[in-house]
């Protein structure tokens, strides 16, 4: 079965500094890979995904994510975190050739930004 | 382009009672997912429709049931409730839930309390 792994579960940094989420999942093939993030009382908002090409991917708002196959593992980046960017983070696998619907989740990363 | 709307936004109920919970997709998006979000367990798949079929579906008891409507409007309700019920639901939408470029979009969720 496949399984996604956030082993941070709080990250505090101080605004303008650079942040690195992780994320290793567990799967028997290359899956889809997402992230999302969520700020209180929201629904998720995509930041970037992965599904072939390219390991570097960009994403919206300044975030990157790089897919490393030997470490099984996609992390988020970016290099100068903003106050808004509190909030927390989702690394997420869907299976490939199936739908991309059913996906696997991470307990999530809570992000704290210091000013 | 309106985004996933799900309604209601907050929703009270006692223990036994049933509930149901609305869901619109884009517009053009005919898979339409839904996932529980909870403290304890995170956030997890329930089930997916697609063409008023549902084609996939996680872990969860028979009192968890859903149906899709020709126009891709999604409804999930949850007989005799259970305190362990209390959660956010989220509904996703993607254009066909399948192959490399889709991509599942969130709504703001629903928060069940069940007292």
């Amino acid at each position: 079965a496949q399984s996604v792994t956030q082993p941070d579960i709080h990250i505090t940094v101080s605004e303008g500094a650079s942040l690195e989420l992780r994320c290793n999942y567990s799967y028997g093939a290359t899956p889809y890979l997402f992230w999302y993030v969520q700020s209180p009382g929201q629904g998720l908002q995509l930041l970037l995904k992965y599904f072939s090409g390219d390991t570097l991917v960009q994403g919206i708002k300044g975030f990157e994510a790089e897919f490393k196959r030997s470490q099984s593992s996609f992390n988020l980046r970016k290099p100068s975190v903003h106050w808004s960017d509190a909030a927390e983070y989702f690394c997420a696998v869907g299976p490939k050739g199936g739908t991309a619907s059913k996906l696997t989740f991470g307990t999530g990363t809570r992000l704290q930004v210091t000013l | 382009k309106a985004g996933v709307t799900q309604t209601p936004r907050y929703l009270i109920k006692t223990r036994g009672q049933q509930v149901t919970l609305s869901c619109s997709p884009i517009s053009g998006h005919r898979s339409v997912s839904w996932y529980q979000q909870t403290p304890g367990q995170g956030l997890q798949f329930l089930f997916e429709y697609f063409s008023e079929t549902q084609r996939n579906k996680g872990n969860f008891p028979g009192r968890f049931s859903g149906r899709q409507f020709s126009n891709s409007r999604s409804e999930m309700n949850v007989s005799t409730l259970e305190l362990g019920d209390s959660a956010l639901y989220l509904c996703a939408s993607s254009p066909t839930g399948t192959g490399g470029s889709d991509t599942q979009y969130f709504g703001p969720g629903t928060r069940l309390t069940v007292l």
